[in-house]
């Protein structure tokens, strides 16, 4: 069974804090990493990664994969209180339409 | 651009009631989706389509039926609703061309009572 695992579960930081949110995944047929921002409402496109080792960056936040651990990691730097939100790591799957498997997500508290 | 319209945002059912989710996109996208998010978790694939005609199931598809007679529409309905469909519903979709890139609606609350 396809398995996207995400670590930790819930995070509180004080607003200017570097964090580290972690994804692995055990799944077959592998295509690509995606993160997702999902404040209120619907989750909002961050980073899609495909190759192992090549950081992706907007702004405060960056990505990497690591294909040969299965896993990625997602940075932010500098928090603020409007980083607060649940990310949600997918992998998409090799097959005729983009399948995605959600990990459960990590709830992420920034504090003034 | 709409992009992506789910109705009704909100609704809450009674045991053993049916309804439909609707989910309209207007980006000619190939593929739709229908997803659910429960408390506290990532989504789960409930049914997906490649295109009009064309319905799969996903990972949770169970208590749900779907059809896509045009590209831009794509139902959910829910029969003889139970307390465990209580959930936030995703309808999504994406084009063939750029598949990684899925566009969400702004979801579904659905309660049964």
């Amino acid at each position: 069974e396809d398995k996207v695992v995400q670590s930790p579960l819930s995070l509180v930081v004080h607003e200017g804090d570097t964090v580290t949110l972690n994804c692995s995944y055990e799944v077959t047929n592998f295509r690509s990493l995606l993160w997702y921002k999902q404040e209120k409402k619907a989750p909002t496109f961050l980073f899609m990664l495909t190759s192992s080792g090549i950081e992706k960056k907007s702004g405060r936040l960056s990505s990497i994969l690591d294909k040969k651990e299965l896993s990625s990691i997602l940075n932010i730097t500098a928090t603020q209180t409007g980083d607060s939100a649940i990310y949600l790591c997918a992998v998409g799957l090799i097959q005729g339409a983009q399948k995605l498997v959600f990990g459960q997500g990590t709830r992420l508290t920034i504090n003034p | 651009n709409a992009g992506v319209t789910q109705t009704p945002k909100f609704r809450i059912l009674k045991i053993g009631q049916s309804m439909t989710l609707q989910c309209a996109q207007d980006m000619n996208h190939n593929y739709m989706y229908w997803y659910r998010q429960d408390p506290g978790m990532g989504l789960k694939l409930i049914y997906y389509s490649v295109g009009a005609g064309i319905t799969d199931k996903g990972e949770v598809p169970n208590g749900y039926n779907v059809s896509r007679s045009t590209t831009e529409y794509f139902p959910l309905r829910l029969e003889l609703a139970a307390p465990s469909q209580t959930s936030v519903y995703f309808c999504a979709s994406s084009d063939r061309g750029s598949p990684n890139t899925i566009y969400f609606g702004e979801g579904s609350w659905l309660t049964v009572v």
